[in-house]
């Protein structure tokens, strides 16, 4: 069956350092993966998406890598801030359909 | 830009009641849109797809009796919880699909049925 994982534990480092969160996936062919950002409450709100092709993507401190052979893709935040603990989600899209199927979410709680 | 709203963000209501939420895309037009549900600490789960102008996609075990999708125009879906009981209090997200690959996300609403 097709599965989305993602650390279900909450991830807990000391500001400043680099945070990475991980995403496995098992018996899907992904178009495109994307990352959200959801705060308790609210809606998630888009970070990036990287291509079947592409290897990594950047946005000022985020950094996604995408490994369609191990089937995984890897979520850095470096220079954390408080400000970024929150729930971090992957998504997966098959193809041009543009559904979505998320992972369960993992919690990054970064410390001062 | 890209930005969803929805409408109520929180609604309480009595058992066997129906309750409508809207989600809007305010800057963009978005010809699908697409209905989630997330119970307390877990992911989002699809319920539907939403066409404009063409009746909606329901999910595996979804009721499309009891969750009326309707998507009139272009900026606007909306979701309606007909006879609604208390197993169906949860957060009900709605997104819009902009430039075919990012999906753009409404605040949420919170639905307690007593």
């Amino acid at each position: 069956s097709q599965k989305i994982e993602q650390n279900s534990e909450a991830l807990n480092i000391q500001e400043g350092k680099t945070a990475t969160l991980t995403c496995n996936y098992t018996n899907y062919s992904p178009a495109y993966l994307q990352w959200y950002r959801q705060d308790p409450g609210r809606g998630p709100v888009f970070l990036l998406l990287i291509r079947e092709n592409e290897k990594e993507k950047r946005k000022e401190r985020l950094k996604v890598t995408f490994d369609t052979t191990l089937k995984q893709s890897l979520f850095h935040i470096t220079a954390s801030q408080p400000a970024d603990s929150a729930t971090y989600l992957c998504a997966l899209v098959k193809n041009a359909g543009n559904m979505l199927t998320f992972g369960g979410g993992t919690r990054l709680m970064v410390k001062p | 830009g890209a930005v969803v709203s929805q409408h109520p963000s929180w609604v309480i209501c009595k058992s066997g009641t129906s309750v409508k939420i809207e989600c809007r895309s305010l800057d963009f037009q978005a010809t699908t849109m697409f209905w989630y549900r997330q119970f307390p600490k877990q992911s989002l789960m699809l319920m539907a797809t939403s066409n404009e102008g063409s009746k909606a996609t329901y999910e595996q075990g979804v009721e499309k009796d009891k969750f009326l999708i309707n998507h009139a125009s272009l900026t606007l879906s909306t979701l309606t919880v007909t006879s609604a009981h208390p197993e169906d209090s949860s957060f009900y997200i709605c997104s819009a699909v902009r430039d075919q690959e990012t999906q753009y996300f409404g605040p949420g609403t919170r639905l307690l049925v007593l």
